[in-house]
């Protein structure tokens, strides 16, 4: 059973838009949630993870929103660029384990 | 070169035959990963391990077989390839509970 499911597949949003993805989970033994991004052809990297005893983390143009009785999380890119336009990757992770969701592919038009 | 690095970046394998893709890590990080990639599945783990000698299986383990009998090398093999197992697959390590950091990925194609 996927233990971490992330909607949508895919997303196409204009230059300048808000990009958000979502995130659910069900194991509540994990503790620590990154979001990583890949480009074609390269292994995924990190982009901004939070852990539970926050609701919010912000960094720059990215910020994850996290309920943790909801057991769901989320990534908002805003002002969306042409650079976003790459593969998004939502985790949950505790010491020894860490499952990813399906992916999103985001795609920013100009 | 400090990093994780994988080998071979490229393999073409005959049905039937044993591959092993190859994963060196330099930080000395506790935890090692392998996961494959498939469109529509994302990143599915196959192996983990807490430390040399210790490994445990994930979500997508059969077929596959790892050690680790180093704390920098995580080789996974395939004991008799299936074109099922066509993937590209990425290593990663980390330190507990932190940012993992991941290879550059292998793209196995079985014939």
């Amino acid at each position: 059973q996927q233990q971490v499911k992330q909607s949508p597949q895919s997303l196409i949003v204009q230059k300048g838009g808000i990009s958000i993805i979502n995130c659910a989970y069900e194991n509540t033994a994990f503790d620590y949630f990154p979001w990583y991004q890949q480009f074609p052809g390269k292994g995924p990297a990190l982009l901004i993870a939070i852990r539970p005893d926050v609701s919010e983390k912000k960094e720059g143009r990215f910020t994850i929103s996290f309920n943790k009785s909801a057991k769901q999380f989320s990534l908002h890119i805003m002002d969306s660029q042409p650079g976003d336009s790459a593969t998004y990757f939502c985790a949950a992770s505790m010491d020894n384990d860490m499952r990813f969701g399906a992916g999103t592919r985001l795609t920013v038009k100009p | 070169d400090a990093g994780i690095t994988q080998s071979p970046r490229y393999k073409i394998t005959e049905t039937g035959r044993q591959v092993t893709l190859m994963c060196h890590q330099t930080w000395s990080h506790s935890y090692m990963f392998w996961y494959r990639q498939d469109l529509g599945h994302g990143l599915r783990l196959i192996y983990y391990s807490a430390a040399a000698d210790i490994t445990d299986k994930g979500e997508v383990p059969d077929g596959y077989v790892v050690s680790r009998s180093k704390t920098e090398n995580f080789p996974l093999t395939l004991e008799s390839a299936t074109r099922s197992q066509t993937s590209v697959y990425f290593c990663a390590s980390r330190r507990v509970n932190t940012e993992a950091f991941f290879g550059q990925g292998t793209r196995l194609t079985v014939v």
